[in-house]
C-alpha cells in the first residue's frame, strides 16, 4: 500500500493549452474521487467513479473537462482550452467501498495547477 | 445540497493549550463525518473518521464528537504543540465528501 500518487505535482501552462492529469489510487481501491481546492477553500466535488464507471459529474466540471479511469485502476483528468480560473490544486481520493460505513477516504498529494 | 461551516476560520494559541474546532452541518443524512489535517501545499491527511452511529472517536491527543441530529462536529486537541500548526477540515460524507472551509492553527512556542 504505497498510498494514492498524483503526477504531475506542479504543472504550469498558457491559457488556452490543454493539460492532463494522473491519479494511481491504492491498489483494489474500487472508488475514485476528484476535487479542486483554491486558496483558503475546502475542496469541492468534481466527479467520481465506481471502478471503471464515472456515476457523477458535478456542475463545476465543464465540457472543458474531461476524466476517465480505463479498466478501473488509475484515472486521467483533461482540461482542455485552459482558462486562468481553472488555476487551482486538483486532488484525487480513493476508498474501498465494502465496508459497513468505514469508508475513510485517502487523499494524495495534489496537482497544483497555475495557468499563465 | 449539503453545506459545511467551521467556526473559527483561524485560531493563534501558546503550546500547551487545548484547541477547540467546531463544524456544522446542513443535512444530518449523512454516512460518516472525517476530520482532515492539511500542511500548506500539500495533500489531506485523514485524522478521524466518526460513522454515523458514533458519538465520538480519539486517537492519541485527537477526539472528536458528532450530534448528528444537531448537525454539529467538535474536533478537540489537547496539550497542542507546534507541530499541530495546520489548516484542519471537517469533512462530511453523504456518498461523497462535502468539505468546510477549514481552521487555520497556528500554536506559538
Amino acid at each position: 500500500d504505497t498510498g494514492v500518487s498524483q503526477d504531475p505535482r506542479h504543472k504550469i501552462t498558457k491559457r488556452g493549452q490543454n493539460v492532463t492529469f494522473r491519479c494511481d489510487p491504492i491498489s483494489e481501491h474500487n472508488r475514485l474521487y476528484w476535487y479542486r481546492q483554491t486558496l483558503g477553500q475546502g475542496p469541492e466535488f468534481l466527479t467520481y467513479f465506481q471502478n471503471e464507471a464515472q456515476l457523477e459529474k458535478s456542475r463545476l466540471l465543464s465540457d472543458r473537462f474531461s476524466a476517465e479511469r480505463p479498466k478501473g485502476s488509475f484515472s486521467t483528468l483533461e482540461i482542455q482550452r485552459t482558462e486562468q480560473g481553472d488555476s487551482a490544486m486538483y486532488l484525487c481520493a480513493s476508498t474501498d467501498t465494502g465496508g459497513q460505513g468505514d469508508e475513510k477516504l485517502f487523499f494524495g498529494s495534489g496537482t497544483q495547477l497555475s495557468v499563465l | 445540497k449539503q453545506e459545511v461551516t467551521q467556526i473559527p476560520a483561524a485560531l493563534s494559541v501558546p503550546e500547551g493549550e487545548n484547541l477547540v474546532l467546531n463544524c456544522s452541518f446542513t443535512d444530518s443524512a449523512i454516512y460518516n463525518l472525517q476530520w482532515f489535517r492539511q500542511d500548506p501545499g500539500k495533500g489531506l491527511t485523514s485524522l478521524l473518521l466518526i460513522q454515523s452511529s458514533q458519538r465520538e472517536q480519539t486517537s492519541g491527543r485527537l477526539n472528536a464528537s458528532l450530534d448528528k441530529s444537531s448537525g454539529r462536529s467538535t474536533l478537540y486537541i489537547a496539550a497542542s504543540q507546534p507541530g499541530d500548526s495546520a489548516t484542519y477540515l471537517c469533512a462530511v460524507n453523504d456518498y461523497k465528501l462535502s468539505f468546510g472551509a477549514g481552521t487555520t492553527v497556528t500554536v506559538r512556542a
